[in-house]
């Protein structure tokens, strides 16, 4: 098994690009979740879901979209960059044991 | 609201000698209680959980920690710390069932000196 995969690994946009930061996972976990974490601040949790089909906000949300078509992939958009959403992004699913597991992140910076 | 506090941002501690990271968390129900390690450059991985039961828990790595209720703290412990134990630490409290969020502390910083 892979576990959970993350694309790109490393990525620089100029304010107002949009971009698409890719997750899958391998493990048919229903839960899937997207963090950003920011030194000092721990992770904070953009969005999740509970399944295909199902997303939810979470703490910080805004400035971000997700869909979840299929089990595997929970891919988080970024419409408009900005400067505040420089930071390294994780993605993780969750097992039925409710053990995350987590991607090995995205570093973005937007100029 | 729930919350996790780490009071400790950088501990810096000498190979061989023990170590203690608190935590602190804010719940109102029986919470699901985590640690997890996360190296330079890397995702962060389990050190250990509690959900219920025995109230102390054995993790990887030599680690373990104690659930008090009655302090409400999940403190992380190991009796003698290596260098590869150099990482940052963090606490989080799982928010389920039901919703499956988890609430990260801020995370401690763990030094350690040859």
């Amino acid at each position: 098994n892979a576990g959970v995969t993350q694309t790109p690994k490393f990525q620089v946009l100029k304010t107002g690009q949009s971009m698409t930061l890719q997750c899958a996972q391998d493990m048919n976990h229903e839960y899937m979740s997207w963090y950003r974490q920011d030194p000092g601040m721990g992770l904070r949790l953009i969005h999740y879901s509970v399944g295909a089909g199902i997303t939810d906000q979470g703490e910080v949300p805004n400035g971000y979209n997700v869909s979840r078509s299929t089990t595997e992939d929970f891919p988080l958009r970024l419409l408009s960059a900005a400067p505040s959403q420089t930071s390294v992004y994780f993605c993780a699913s969750t097992d039925q044991y409710n053990e995350q597991f987590f991607g090995p992140g995205t570093r973005l910076t937007v100029l | 609201a729930q919350s996790v506090t780490q009071p400790d941002i950088h501990i810096t501690v000498s190979e061989g000698a023990s170590l203690e990271l608190r935590c602190n968390y804010s719940y109102g129900a029986t919470p699901y209680l985590f640690w997890y390690v996360q190296s330079p450059g890397q995702g962060l991985q389990l050190l250990l959980k509690y959900f219920s039961g025995d109230t102390l828990v054995q993790g990887i790595k030599g680690f373990e920690a104690e659930f008090k209720r009655s302090q409400s703290s999940f403190n992380l412990r190991k009796p003698s710390v290596h260098w590869s134990d150099a990482a940052e630490y963090f606490c989080a409290v799982g928010a389920f069932p039901g919703t499956y969020k988890y609430i990260f502390g801020t995370g401690t910083r763990l030094k350690v000196l040859a």
